[in-house]
């Protein structure tokens, strides 16, 4: 099946630093890519959508500021935490494919702030 | 507005039991359904998903899952339960690239 890599899988860095997370489809072509972002013991919320060469859609109540969506290429899309903070810490999860019903998720990423 | 319940938190079954897994939905059209599996520290893994056709949908791991649409739900269920289905269970719903999840429910396997 279809396989979508994150990396880092984990990462820790001082408050104030920016991060970046690479989401990539490693045998597919990911014309939608999707940015989730999952809370200790809760569920998945929906934080962006974005299409290759266009501007990320962001759902109500992310800041696209602070969380910067590129989608460059059919095989990756980065997500960047600017400016982290202890609060952004979090589970952060990417799923790539052509529409809802072909999404293939990563294994995620693990980001704390200190 | 679109939303997705799962009820139970956490469930706690025998190895070996039955397992019902439950999932109401509240959705302006028919939406597409799914239902993944997360391990500790893992993505999601796509156990079954509903598009149209055959309400009862076979899925992997011995999973499955039936649509009714008179209740709005779509229960995960499978018939025995081994000690490596012990995980986090999140019913979707979505449709046009709008997905939705649920809460999620926490199984646990007892020897």
């Amino acid at each position: 099946g279809a396989v979508v890599s994150q990396h880092p899988s984990w990462v820790i860095c001082k408050s104030g630093t920016s991060v970046k997370i690479e989401c990539r489809s490693l045998d597919f072509q990911a014309t939608t890519m999707f940015w989730y972002r999952q809370f200790p013991k809760q569920s998945l919320m929906l934080m962006a959508t974005s299409n290759e060469g266009s501007k990320a859609t962001y759902e109500q109540g992310v800041e696209k500021d602070k969380f910067l969506i590129n989608h460059a290429s059919l095989t990756l899309s980065t997500l960047t935490v600017t400016s982290a903070h202890p609060e952004d810490s979090s589970f952060y999860i990417c799923s790539g494919g052509g529409n809802i019903d072909t999404q293939y998720f990563g294994p995620g990423t693990r980001l704390t702030v200190l | 507005a679109q939303s997705v319940t799962q009820p139970d938190i956490h469930i706690t079954v025998s190895e070996g039991a039955s397992l019902e897994l439950r999932c109401n939905y509240s959705y302006g059209a028919t939406p597409y359904l799914f239902w993944y599996v997360q391990s500790p520290g893992q993505g999601l893994q796509l156990l079954l998903k509903y598009f149209s056709g055959d309400t009862l949908v076979q899925g992997i791991k011995g999973f499955e899952a039936e649509f009714k649409r008179s209740q709005s739900s779509f229960n995960l269920r499978k018939p025995s339960v081994h000690w490596s289905d012990a995980a986090e269970y999140f019913c979707a719903v979505g449709r046009n690239n709008d997905m939705r999840f649920g809460a999620g429910t926490r199984l646990t396997v007892k020897p």
